[in-house]
């Protein structure tokens, strides 16, 4: 079945350092989606990208979809103790259906202060 | 905004309990899923629904039910708990397209 594979798996930086986590596909996708959950709390939205090569921006946190669209990047640049949390990306499971979202196991994120 | 309500934050239940977490979404989506997290293993999906009285295995459906009778609630049943059904469950809905889904509280579990 379809895989969405994350690294790294932890990240611990220093605060006003940068920060990228990777997606890859085993599959093409129609759409990656990215969330954030925060320790202890779900994970909330934060973005789709749809088309080959999209770049979109939120505040300083950058998102990429690839020109095959198999992978996919979020890069947070100056990283504040508000970034921390785990950031997951998902793409939509193989068979036509678009309902069905398969999670990468998400990269942790802690900045020290 | 779209809000998905777990019925519980916290619930401890004892071996072989019917354990039934229930989810509200007030926002008409077609789809709602039920996901089990676990450090180290992700989000892993258990069924979802995408339609009323319509269901569909995820992942690891064994020793899970639901229900989804009315379009706003969709129902996890564990039929018999076991201590590896001890985790956090999350609820989500989505429209149609699956455009964003937005996730519940979730409901800690722990069977003893």
């Amino acid at each position: 079945g379809q895989q969405v594979m994350q690294i790294p798996q932890y990240q611990h930086v220093q605060e006003g350092e940068d920060f990228t986590t990777y997606c890859n596909s085993s599959t093409t996708l129609s759409n990656i989606q990215w969330y954030k959950q925060r320790p202890g709390g779900h994970p909330v939205f934060l973005i789709q990208l749809v088309k080959s090569g999209e770049v979109k921006k939120q505040k300083r946190l950058t998102f990429q979809f690839g020109e095959a669209k198999k992978n996919s990047s979020l890069h947070i640049t100056a990283t504040q103790t508000t970034d921390v949390g785990t950031y997951f990306c998902a793409g939509p499971t193989g068979g036509g259906s678009n309902y069905k979202l398969t999670f990468g196991k998400g990269t942790l994120l802690t900045v020290n202060p | 905004d779209v809000k998905v309500t777990q019925s519980s934050r916290y619930l401890v239940k004892r071996t072989g309990e019917k354990v039934f977490l229930e989810c509200v979404q007030d926002m008409d989506h077609e789809n709602m899923f039920w996901y089990r997290q676990d450090p180290g293993l992700g989000l892993r999906l258990i069924y979802f629904s995408y339609d009323v009285k319509m269901k569909e295995k995820g992942d690891i459906p064994e020793g899970y039910s639901v229900s989804r009778e009315k379009k706003e609630r969709f129902s996890l049943i564990l039929e018999s708990a076991s201590t590896n059904q001890t985790s956090m469950y999350l609820c989500a809905s989505s429209p149609w397209d699956s455009y964003g889904y937005t996730f519940g509280s979730g409901t800690r579990l722990t069977v003893v």
